[in-house]
């Protein structure tokens, strides 16, 4: 079955210390990128990648951190989390850009304390 | 600055209404639009996306349409059932993927 996954569903952390949000897609899609979505703000883009090795900034980038080691995996890095990172984290890929349809994970909710 | 808005960001209606969704974007450079869905608890899932030279898109009970010139889109969901009940989010694909912030909907028995 096509999919994007993440991992963990759920989280809760403190402040400062570092967790990794797994994402992986099944599809060999080129271009994966992560979302944050909040209350009355929408869903907002926090990294992309175009392929291997090619990562780029989105809308929401400050405490964040990726990697795009392999063409399959996209994981998003807190290197010290704060409580204003508190959100519902989306991962998702497309065939070639972002123009294409896009496919989401099932989404992480993190809660930093 | 692109902006997406969608309205009403809220609706509740009996089964088997024909209703209609609305998504407006301030700059009518876009690459395409796509609506999705959202159940709670759960990823988005893409429903239509239509290029920035169709007009619409249709796909089972479910027909969007594009004016470019005005920076409209709608989503037309036809005899709509409770199974429908989720938040319909529209994006506008330009340099980036913008996202509006949904319209919640209920239909109810």
């Amino acid at each position: 079955e096509a999919q994007v996954t993440q991992n963990p569903r759920y989280l809760i952390t403190v402040t400062g210390k570092k967790l990794t949000v797994t994402c992986s897609q099944n599809m060999n899609h080129e271009y994966m990128s992560w979302y944050r979505q909040d209350p009355g703000l929408g869903l907002r883009q926090i990294y992309y990648s175009m392929n291997v090795e090619v990562t780029d900034k989105g809308d929401v980038p400050e405490g964040y951190k990726v990697s795009r080691k392999e063409k399959r995996n996209f994981p998003l890095i807190l290197e010290s989390p704060s409580p204003n990172q508190t959100s519902l984290y989306f991962c998702a890929s497309s065939l070639f850009r972002r123009g294409d349809t896009q496919y989401f994970g099932p989404g992480t909710r993190l809660t930093v304390l | 600055k692109q902006e997406v808005t969608q309205i009403p960001a809220a609706l509740s209606v009996p089964e088997g209404e024909n209703l209609v969704l609305n998504c407006s974007f301030t700059d009518s450079a876009i690459y395409n639009l796509q609506w999705f869905r959202q159940d709670p608890g759960k990823g988005l899932t893409s429903l239509l996306l239509i290029q920035s030279s169709q007009r619409e898109q249709t796909s089972g009970r479910l027909n969007a349409s594009l004016d470019k010139s005005s920076g409209r889109s709608t989503l037309y969901i036809a005899a709509s059932q409770p199974g429908d009940s989720a938040t319909y989010l529209c994006a506008v694909s330009t340099d980036k993927l913008i996202f509006g912030t949904g319209t919640r909907l209920q239909v109810f028995p």
